[in-house]
């Protein structure tokens, strides 16, 4: 079945560091969806992708959808303990009416003291 | 806060038994979807509900179904529970122009534990 890879799997990290983080997928998609995950809650919608090639910014986080269509692209800038968690991208699938949504297998963000 | 509830927030069965986890999508939106997440599979689609009408199903067992309330709420019954179903279990939603997005909003979802 559809599968999206993320990468890396973890990360650790010191606090100030930027961060990137990848996804790409076996075929394409119309939309990227970016959420991340804090323990034991739901995922939190962080960015949404609507146009190949598109850069979209929501505070210190900063994603990019592929021109391919197949990949996609999470940075955040000058991390904090508040970012800590597991970022998941997702695609939706939007064929009459059905919206499933795949998920990544997910990138665990960890910062170091 | 998304504005989508889920209850309970916790659960502990045996083996055998059923429950059934509740959702309430956020004011408005009419679609709303069930998924899994276990450690080994990670998050899984489950079932997608319309305005009270199945819309599409993934991967959910025989032993699990839902439905969708005239009121809007779903519910998701897990039957003859086995160790292997212990997971989070969350409920999201959309609206139509969410949908059309592909936008969805999650809950805090229900962990269950099967002993």
């Amino acid at each position: 079945g559809q599968q999206l890879n993320q990468s890396p799997q973890s990360m650790f990290i010191q606090e100030g560091e930027d961060v990137s983080m990848n996804c790409t997928s076996s075929s394409i998609f119309n939309t990227w969806l970016w959420y991340k995950q804090d323990p034991g809650e739901g995922p939190v919608l962080l960015i949404a992708l609507y146009k190949a090639g598109e850069l979209t910014s929501n505070g210190r986080l900063t994603a990019q959808f592929g021109i391919t269509r197949k990949d996609s692209f999470l940075n955040i800038s000058a991390s904090i303990p508040s970012d800590v968690g597991i970022y998941f991208c997702a695609g939706p699938r939007t064929n009459f009416g059905n919206e499933k949504l795949t998920f990544g297998t997910g990138t665990r963000l960890t910062i170091i003291p | 806060d998304s504005g989508v509830t889920q209850t309970p927030k916790h659960l502990i069965t045996a083996t055998g038994q059923r429950v059934t986890l509740r959702c309430s999508p956020r004011s408005g939106d009419l679609s709303v979807y069930w998924y899994q997440q276990s450690l080994d599979q990670g998050l899984q689609f489950l079932i997608q509900y319309y305005n009270g009408e199945e819309r599409a199903k993934g991967n959910i067992l025989e032993r699990f179904s839902a439905q969708q309330f005239p009121d809007l709420h779903s519910e998701l019954n897990l039957s003859s529970l086995e160790l292997g179903d212990s997971a989070l279990y969350f409920c999201a939603s959309s609206s139509v122009r969410d949908r059309a997005l592909g936008e969805q909003f999650f809950g805090p979802g229900t962990r269950l534990t099967v002993l």
